[in-house]
């Protein structure tokens, strides 16, 4: 089935560095990349789409400069998070369509900490 | 804006048994499709089950089964037989027909499966 391969799992930064999640589409082509922030016990909150070769489109309330996100092939998307702080700390999951089921594919996640 | 709804936050099955999940959704849409994902305590999203709105018969996977009420913006979910492996969050999801359309969750459910 399709994958969605999603790195690094677990990350720890410094406060003020910047972290880089990377998301490949194993055995298809996704023009369109989600990216979705998780607190424990809560929902998935997206926080912007992705589409190859173009900008992205951020949900309401995302700072776009804090979360850059660039989707510069049809197998891969990066989401950079810039000058990290501790409220950045959360579980960060990136999905995209696959053609067979018409949902969606997710990445396992990363789960990320800045102290 | 289509709204998905989870008003339980928390049920309890004993291992076994059966166990209805609830699900509501809000559409000004006639097609679309629905789904019901599980996050295990590993976090990683996995498709249960999905229902086209087109189609009136009810979805089956093995012991998930969906109550689809399109009049009433209803798609709970049964569990048959619960398993200890059945533990988890699970999200109902809405998407609107089109390729690359968003999903949008409910606030979930965590299920725990007594032995």
């Amino acid at each position: 089935g399709a994958v969605v391969s999603q790195h690094p799992s677990r990350v720890i930064c410094k406060s003020g560095t910047s972290v880089k999640i990377e998301c490949r589409s194993l055995d298809f082509q996704a023009t369109t990349m989600f990216w979705y922030r998780q607190f424990p016990k809560q929902s998935l909150m997206l926080m912007a789409t992705s589409n190859e070769g173009s900008k992205a489109t951020y949900e309401q309330g995302v700072e776009k400069d804090k979360f850059l996100i660039n989707h510069a092939s049809l197998t891969l998307s990066t989401l950079t998070v810039t000058s990290a702080h501790p409220e950045d700390s959360s579980f960060y999951i990136c999905s995209a369509e696959t053609s067979t089921d018409y949902g969606y594919t997710f990445g396992s996640g990363t789960r990320l900490t800045v102290v | 804006a289509q709204t998905v709804t989870q008003s339980q936050p928390e049920m309890s099955v004993q291992e076994a048994e059966t166990v209805t999940l609830s699900c509501t959704y809000d559409t000004s849409e006639s097609d679309y499709y629905l789904f019901w994902y599980k996050q295990p305590p590993s976090r990683q999203m996995i498709l249960v089950i999905r229902q086209e709105a087109y189609k009136q018969q009810n979805a089956t996977e093995n012991r998930f089964s969906v109550n689809f009420q399109k009049a009433a913006k209803s798609f709970s979910l049964k569990i048959s037989d619960s398993q200890l492996g059945d533990a988890a969050m699970y999200f109902c999801a809405y998407r609107s027909v089109g390729a690359n359309s968003k999903l949008t969750f409910g606030k979930g459910i965590t299920l725990s499966v007594r032995p």
